[in-house]
Order: structure tokens, then C-alpha cells, then sequence
């Protein structure tokens, strides 16, 4: 079975580009989530999704950044305008409301602003 | 609000040595608990877990036991392995709608 799915893998881009990363989870999950992960703050939670509803987005830094799930099989997660702060592995990872509890990842978008 | 805290890292272990890594959390209610590891390069992976006090969870040599009167969750191994070399998370979670609250994870690096 694949698993959840994210593209780019790296992403380079100059500070004032617009970003924009992609999930697909794995099928029939129906929960999905949004982490950031750094260094110096560790793996933050930045929004989660239930049946493709917004559950909790207190975890976005800021205006800048904006998710969408439009359907059960796809989200994306956009900054507009990237800064160099923005610089982080984003995570994707998703659940099955009914199942077992166990979360599952993506391989991460590494994102480097310029 | 809840919250897991993880002993600082990194942990430098030779091959065969006991690990422990330490996890206590907060929270208003009883939530399940996990382990978490994440291989270099890679996304994280569930290691075991534990749904209510006095579980044990167990998982490749790995085990850690629900401990409600401490507030603890403490991962141990009683012989790594090089390969186990790996940024390990504790993390926290109330129902199956919710979110997982992670610590802030322990890098161990294993030494052969």
C-alpha cells in the first residue's frame, strides 16, 4: 500500500516566493495533519483536518501561511510570501478516525527560503 | 495546557548498553501515549504505545509502561543496537479526532 505522499522533497526558493507543498494520504484516512519541524522548535503541530475540515489552525505562524484540503485525497499547504524563518522539513501525516490511533507520516518537504 | 517533556539529548550509548529515555506529560484527562522514531532523512514512525494506565507497550526489543501516578512514559531497551541510532519522540493523545502532542525528542546515537 503506498503511504502518505508529499511533493517536493526539497524545495529551494527566495525569500518573497510563494510555496506552495503537497499531500496526498493514504486512502481511506480520514484526518490529516500539518507539522513543521526545525531544530530550534522541534516538530510543531501547524493545522489538522477532519473529513476535510479545519479542526485546529492555532498552530500557523501567521497570515502567510494557509492550508486547503478540497477532497479526501489531496491538501496543500501554502506560504505567501516565503521568508527565510519559513526554512524547515514540513511533515504531512495521516489517520484513520476509526482505526488503531497510530499516525502516519510522509517523507517530508524539505524547504530551504533563500 | 498538555504537554510531554523529554530528556535533553543528545544520548551517546556504546553497542549493548541499557537506554532509557525519560517522558513525563500533563494533561486534564487520560490519553493515550506513544513512542515515536525517526530515522535520519526520514518521516516518524510509530514505535508502540500504550492506551491506559499500567499498559505496557513493546516493540523491537523496545518497552514502555503508562504510568498515571508519575505522569510518566519512560522508553527503554536493555541492549541497543547501531541501527537504533535515531531521533526518538514521546507524544500524547486524547480520542481518535484529536491532535497528537509531541515532546521535543531525544537524539541517541549508538556507538559500536
Amino acid at each position: 500500500d503506498a503511504g502518505v505522499i508529499q511533493s517536493p522533497r526539497h524545495e529551494v526558493t527566495e525569500m518573497g516566493q510563494e510555496v506552495t507543498l503537497r499531500c496526498k494520504p493514504i486512502s481511506g484516512h480520514n484526518s490529516l495533519f500539518w507539522y513543521r519541524q526545525t531544530m530550534m522548535r522541534g516538530l510543531e503541530l501547524l493545522i489538522y483536518f477532519n473529513n476535510n475540515v479545519p479542526i485546529d489552525d492555532s498552530g500557523m505562524p501567521e497570515d502567510r501561511f494557509s492550508a486547503k484540503m478540497p477532497n479526501a485525497s489531496f491538501s496543500t499547504l501554502k506560504i505567501q510570501p516565503s521568508e527565510p524563518r519559513d526554512s524547515a522539513v514540513y511533515f504531512c501525516a495521516s489517520i484513520s478516525l476509526g482505526g488503531t490511533g497510530e499516525l502516519f507520516f510522509g517523507e517530508g518537504s524539505r524547504l530551504t527560503v533563500l | 495546557g498538555d504537554s510531554v517533556t523529554q530528556m535533553e539529548g543528545p544520548v551517546t550509548l556504546s553497542e549493548e548498553a541499557f537506554l532509557t529515555i525519560n517522558c513525563t506529560y500533563t494533561a486534564t484527562g487520560y490519553p493515550s501515549l506513544f513512542w515515536y522514531v525517526q530515522y535520519p532523512g526520514e518521516g516518524l514512525q510509530l514505535l508502540l504505545k500504550a492506551t491506559k494506565a499500567d499498559d505496557k507497550g513493546s516493540n523491537k526489543g523496545f518497552e514502555a509502561t503508562y504510568r498515571k501516578e508519575t505522569t510518566s512514559f519512560h522508553l527503554e531497551k536493555g541492549s541497543v543496537q547501531v541501527s537504533d541510532s535515531a531521533v526518538y519522540f514521546c507524544a500524547l493523545r486524547y480520542n481518535q479526532g484529536g491532535k497528537l502532542i509531541f515532546g521535543q525528542g531525544t537524539e541517541l546515537s549508538v556507538k559500536p
